[in-house]
């Protein structure tokens, strides 16, 4: 069974640095494009980056860009979403998802809720 | 501001057919680019609907039914059911943006 397995709910400072976290398993991680989609509350989805394991090759939403950094460790089966410094509107829900091809997101984390607040 | 435009809302009595568009442009829908629908049901991670305009993941109903024309894609659900409420976003690559792009979301309400 494919499962990707999200690191837990945070509670944050504006302004600290946070590391999330995505373990797939049932797959053949190195060989999928694992992503992450940022929802706000109450709103859409949206894009934020997307990695390949195998060789590292990470892509950025231009809006994402210099903003997070997205990461991965093939030995471990797990992809990484940082922050060097959170802002509050940075409070959102963060799904990993993983594809065998670049466009198609085939499987989803259960999501990470960040919450950032002075 | 999403590049791909969905109705907000739709909604629909069980057992009745329901149609959601998905509107996007040259550089998405337009340039053959696959065109994936997701489900996101309250209080959970979205899950793949529809992917390549119109096959079906191994576990979803026949009920639901993609097609896409031009720069346009549609997300079809016939025998309209309570468990299909939720909210319903398509998906694609932009080659201007060099990555994926979502519509707006739309929120099926089963009457």
């Amino acid at each position: 069974e494919v499962q990707l397995v999200q690191s837990g709910a945070e509670v944050k400072k504006p302004g600290e640095s946070l590391k999330i976290s995505c373990k797939g398993s049932g797959f053949n991680f190195p060989t999928y494009w694992i992503g992450w989609v940022r929802q706000m509350p109450g709103k859409g989805l949206d894009w934020m980056g997307i990695i390949y394991p195998g060789d590292s090759d990470t892509r950025y939403s231009p809006s994402f860009q210099g903003q997070v950094t997205i990461s991965a460790d093939k030995s471990i089966d797990t992809a990484y979403l940082q922050w060097s410094s959170l802002k509050a509107s940075d409070t959102a829900m963060y799904f990993c998802v993983a594809g065998q091809h670049l466009e198609i997101g085939d499987y989803w984390g259960q999501g990470t809720l960040v919450s950032v607040s002075s | 501001q999403s590049v791909l435009t969905q109705p907000p809302s739709v909604s629909g009595a069980p057992g009745q057919r329901v149609t959601i568009s998905c509107t996007g442009s040259s550089s998405n829908i337009g340039a053959a680019y696959d065109v994936q629908w997701y489900q996101q049901l309250p209080g959970t991670a979205p899950k793949l609907l529809i992917y390549g305009d119109t096959d079906r993941p191994s576990g979803v109903p026949d009920r639901f039914s993609g097609s896409t024309s031009g720069t346009s894609a549609s997300l079809t659900i016939t025998g309209l059911q309570a468990e299909d409420e939720g909210d319903y976003y398509c998906q694609s690559y932009d080659s201007s943006l060099s990555g994926w792009v979502f519509g707006g979301g739309t929120k099926l309400t089963v009457l």
